[in-house]
């Protein structure tokens, strides 16, 4: 069975700082991968889905960066982040006509 | 680029009522998925739906995929409290950015005591 591992859960940093959040996909092989931003209670935010390794298109012209060295991970960065990059961060995948979730990580920016 | 309408935006209910809400789009779909998300989680898959018409049931909650494919709808029968959490529905098309996957804002269901 698929299963989508995204990590680390939660995660404060200072800002100007680095980012890297990973996700990795297993069970499954050339999937479609999605980062999506939540503000508190609100929608979710497409930020930069990809359709094959090394193919990344971005919703959302910001601070952050993404990129897929290999066909299971998709990884989510940033150089300096802002105050304003707080929130809830989800990585999802798609190979058929159903999308699933990880369990997101929560970045508190101060 | 494609939007879905979700509505309503909040609902305050009593336990044990029934919950319905529903997507709008200007936009044909061809698959329609129905999350549901518990705080600090990522979204769950309800149920997904293929064919106009197609009505499916998972639990107490029932979906339907609109006959003009532009809409789908989902009630939660005899609601409990587990059942608060935010729905996302979700239109899937061969068009539009994101590779055709398509999420609406989210309908945040809270349960009064």
């Amino acid at each position: 069975s698929q299963t989508i591992h995204q990590w680390p859960a939660t995660l404060v940093q200072p800002v100007g700082s680095p980012l890297s959040l990973e996700c990795t996909v297993e069970g499954t092989s050339n999937p479609n991968l999605y980062w999506y931003r939540q503000a508190a209670g609100r929608g979710l935010q497409l930020l930069f889905y990809s359709v094959g390794i090394g193919q990344i298109s971005s919703e959302v012209p910001q601070n952050l960066s993404a990129s897929r060295p290999q066909d299971r991970q998709f990884i989510l960065s940033s150089k300096k982040l802002l105050l304003s990059d707080s929130g809830f961060y989800l990585c999802a995948w798609r190979t058929g006509p159903k999308a699933f979730f990880g369990q997101g990580t929560r970045l508190t920016v101060v | 680029g494609q939007q879905l309408n979700q509505s309503p935006q909040s609902m305050f209910i009593q336990e044990g009522e029934d919950v319905s809400m529903n997507c709008t789009s200007s936009s044909i779909f061809n698959t329609w998925l129905w999350y549901k998300q518990d705080p600090g989680e990522g979204p769950v898959l309800l149920i997904a739906l293929y064919k106009a018409g197609e009505l499916t049931s998972n639990g107490r909650l029932t979906a339907q995929f609109g006959i003009t494919r532009k809409d789908s709808f989902l009630n939660i029968s005899a609601s409990i409290p587990s059942d608060v959490g935010i729905y996302f529905c979700a239109g899937l098309n061969s068009g539009g950015g994101a590779d055709g996957l398509t999420f609406g804002k989210g309908t945040h269901l809270i349960i009064q005591p």
